[in-house]
C-alpha cells in the first residue's frame, strides 16, 4: 500500500508555464488536500475536496484549481504560473473531512522562474 | 483572526526532556495536532487532543488547555533522530487545520 503519491517530485518552471501537479491515494478517503509550504510559515491550505466531484477554496486558493473526479486523484492546476508559486506543494487525505488525522504524501518542490 | 505561535527553534541534549508550546487562536476550536517533519520530507501525525488533559504515548506526551488556548509537546529520553520540526495545528469550526510555523528542535549529543 502506498499511501499517498505525488508527482513530479521536483519541477522547475518558466513562468507564465500551465502545469499539473499530481496526487494519488489508495487509501480510499473521502476528504483530500492541498497545502503549501514556505519558510517560515505554516502549511497554508489552497484548496480541499470533502468527497468525490465537490471542492472548496483553502487560505491561498488565488492562481489554482483543483478537479476531483474519483476518490483516488486529487489534481492541482496552476494556469499561469508565477514566481510567488515557488513552494513546496503537499497533498494530504483524510477519512472525513471532520477531526480525522491527515495523511501527507512526499511533496512536490515547484520553482518558478 | 486565526493565530498559532511556537517558539521558531529549540536545542536540546541527547537522553533529556523538552517542551515545545504552542498557543492558538481560532474561530471555533475541534481539536489540536502534532506533527513531525524531517527535513526534506513530509508531516506525519504525532497527537491529537481535544480534551483538556495530558495525552502519553511512548516517548511522546501532549498536553492541552483549552481555556487557556494552550497546548503542549514534550519529548522524553532524546535521541538523535529526534531532530525535526514539530508542527502544532488547531482545528476551527469549519474543520480546518490552522498551521504553525513549526518549531525546529535541534538535538546535540
Amino acid at each position: 500500500i502506498a499511501g499517498i503519491t505525488q508527482a513530479p517530485t521536483s519541477q522547475i518552471l518558466a513562468a507564465g508555464r500551465r502545469m499539473t501537479l499530481r496526487c494519488t491515494q489508495d487509501m480510499r478517503h473521502n476528504a483530500m488536500y492541498w497545502y503549501r509550504q514556505d519558510l517560515g510559515l505554516g502549511l497554508r491550505l489552497i484548496h480541499y475536496s470533502n468527497t468525490a466531484g465537490t471542492t472548496g477554496k483553502g487560505e491561498v486558493p488565488d492562481g489554482y484549481s483543483v478537479s476531483r473526479a474519483n476518490t483516488d486523484d486529487f489534481p492541482l492546476t496552476l494556469a499561469s504560473a508565477v514566481p510567488s508559486q515557488t513552494s513546496v506543494y503537499f497533498c494530504a487525505s483524510s477519512a472525513s473531512e471532520s477531526t480525522d488525522t491527515q495523511y501527507f504524501g512526499p511533496g512536490t518542490r515547484l520553482t518558478v522562474l | 483572526g486565526q493565530n498559532i505561535d511556537q517558539p521558531t527553534e529549540m536545542t536540546a541534549t541527547e537522553g533529556a526532556i523538552v517542551q515545545i508550546n504552542c498557543t492558538y487562536q481560532t474561530s471555533g476550536f475541534n481539536g489540536l495536532f502534532w506533527y513531525q517533519q524531517h527535513a526534506g520530507e513530509a508531516p506525519t501525525f504525532l497527537s491529537y487532543n481535544v480534551l483538556d488533559g495530558l495525552e502519553e504515548k511512548g516517548r511522546f506526551s501532549s498536553f492541552l488547555s483549552r481555556s487557556k488556548g494552550y497546548s503542549y509537546l514534550l519529548l522524553k529520553e532524546l535521541q538523535m533522530k529526534d531532530s525535526a520540526s514539530y508542527l502544532c495545528a488547531a482545528m476551527d469550526s469549519n474543520y480546518q487545520l490552522i498551521w504553525g510555523a513549526g518549531t525546529k528542535l535541534i538535538i546535540k549529543p
